[in-house]
């Protein structure tokens, strides 16, 4: 069964920096397209990332440009956020998700976000 | 980004009703959505992607429907394990958005 392990999470002052790790395993993890979502406390759910099985194509949102880097390492089957700068408004559960196309027609695939983590909480406060 | 205007944020019902979500978005999104589940403290769940696609595992009172700006979960037979919170979420483009949630709660 695959299973998705974020690590990481903790009380950072704003400014500080911040990895957070998903450990894959039960799949081919380097056949995916991977995701990070967020949550802030009693908040909805937020896309943040996600990066292309052999890492060549990442995509953020404008919020995190320039402060987070999202990066894989298929040999390890892990997958990574740098968070730097971070803001209070960073506070959230952070979730890895596994990325798949469940369905292709003749001209589009269709993603999904079928596996998910259990999350790690990154709190940013002074 | 597009917006993913989602209706109504939260509904009370009992167990057998059928109650319907609905997902508007800001711009024709093809069929390009997919409808997730969240229990407290839980990661959210995988319901329906494609927009009528159903994933596997997933019971068949839950269904979607809709393609380009408007869509519709519903839940035929809503059992106990349904109460939860229900997101969509767009896979048009890119920044992939979200609805901001409906919470289905005991009447």
């Amino acid at each position: 069964e695959v299973q998705l392990v974020e690590s990481g999470g903790t009380l950072v002052q704003p400014g500080a920096s911040l990895r957070l790790s998903c450990a894959a395993s039960g799949s081919t993890f380097s056949d995916y397209w991977m995701t990070w979502l967020r949550q802030a406390p009693g908040k909805g759910l937020e896309w943040v990332a996600n990066i292309k099985e052999d890492g060549s194509h990442i995509n953020y949102v404008d919020s995190v440009k320039g402060r987070f880097t999202i990066f894989r390492d298929n040999a390890r089957k892990s997958l990574y956020l740098d968070m730097n700068s971070l803001r209070d408004e960073d506070t959230a559960v952070y979730y890895c998700a596994r990325d798949t196309s469940p369905y292709c027609n003749s001209t589009t695939c269709y993603d999904a976000l079928d596996i998910w983590g259990r999350g790690t909480l990154v709190t940013v406060s002074s | 980004a597009i917006q993913m205007t989602q209706s109504p944020s939260s509904l009370s019902a009992s167990v057998g009703d059928r109650v319907s979500i609905t997902c508007r978005a800001s711009q024709a999104i093809r069929n390009e959505l997919g409808w997730y589940q969240q229990k407290p403290g839980q990661a959210p769940k995988l319901l329906i992607y494609a927009a009528t696609y159903l994933q596997s595992g997933v019971p068949s009172r839950f269904r979607g429907s809709g393609s380009g700006t408007y869509f519709t979960l519903t839940i035929s037979g809503l059992q106990p394990e349904d109460f939860a919170t229900y997101y969509c979420l767009q896979d048009f483009n890119y920044p992939r958005t979200f609805g901001r949630g409906t919470k289905v709660e005991v009447k």
